[in-house]
């Protein structure tokens, strides 16, 4: 079965501070997700990539960063922590195949700035 | 707009009865459709695709496509207590590399 793995899966950080949420798959997919879930908002897409060295800003990028240094590794970065950014966070890995780009998530990433 | 309405917000089935969710996209160019679960402290998971008019079912679990009017819906029959969870609705263009488009999930209690 697919395996996405996300860590850390718990992380209190300061306001100001830098945070790295990283991500894992075993997929061997070529497309990449971040999502925040808050209550209210459903799945939020952050950041996504098409494969490696390629990033590409989702629907709320601002105040974060994505990185995806190889095919398995697609990373999520907070320069400057903000409260408003204490959510949930989940990575996916997606098929991307023309019959259907089904995603797989991980486990998820739970951050509280204060 | 939220290009992806589900409806309702909230539902709650005694064991063994009929859960029912509808899904509706805004985006005349959505024509592929997903179900995923999502039990607590866990992440989403599929649970349905369907990219045809009709009906699918897999075991207690059927959706039903109308592309004319761009409505999606799941029915899940002989619920049990391990059905309580969110379950979102996804939408794309196609398949491919179209990223999906999630609906704020519809929260549902099976009580015994």
């Amino acid at each position: 079965e697919a395996a996405v793995t996300q860590s850390p899966r718990n992380k209190v950080a300061v306001t100001g501070g830098k945070v790295t949420l990283s991500c894992n798959q075993t997929n061997n997919h070529n497309n990449m997700y971040w999502y925040r879930q808050d209550t209210g908002h459903g799945l939020r897409l952050i950041h996504y990539s098409y494969g490696a060295g390629s990033t590409e800003k989702g629907d709320i990028p601002d105040g974060y960063k994505a990185s995806r240094p190889s095919q398995e590794n697609f990373s999520l970065i907070l320069e400057l922590a903000t409260p408003s950014q204490t959510s949930v966070y989940f990575c996916a890995s997606g098929e991307g195949s023309l019959s259907g780009n089904t995603l797989y998530f991980g486990e998820g990433s739970r951050l509280i700035v204060v | 707009q939220q290009k992806v309405q589900q409806s309702p917000e909230s539902l709650s089935v005694p064991e063994g009865g009929m859960a029912s969710f509808n899904c509706t996209s805004s985006d005349r160019n959505f024509q592929y459709f997903w179900w995923y679960r999502q039990h607590s402290g866990e992440g989403p998971k599929a649970l349905m695709s369907i990219f045809s008019d009709g009906d699918k079912k897999e075991g207690r679990f059927t959706a039903h496509l109308n592309k004319a009017s761009l409505h999606v819906s799941l029915h899940i029959r002989d619920s049990q207590p391990s059905d309580s969870a969110l379950y979102f609705c996804a939408a794309s263009p196609s398949g491919g590399n179209y990223k999906p488009t999630f609906g704020k999930g519809t929260s549902l209690v099976v009580h015994p």
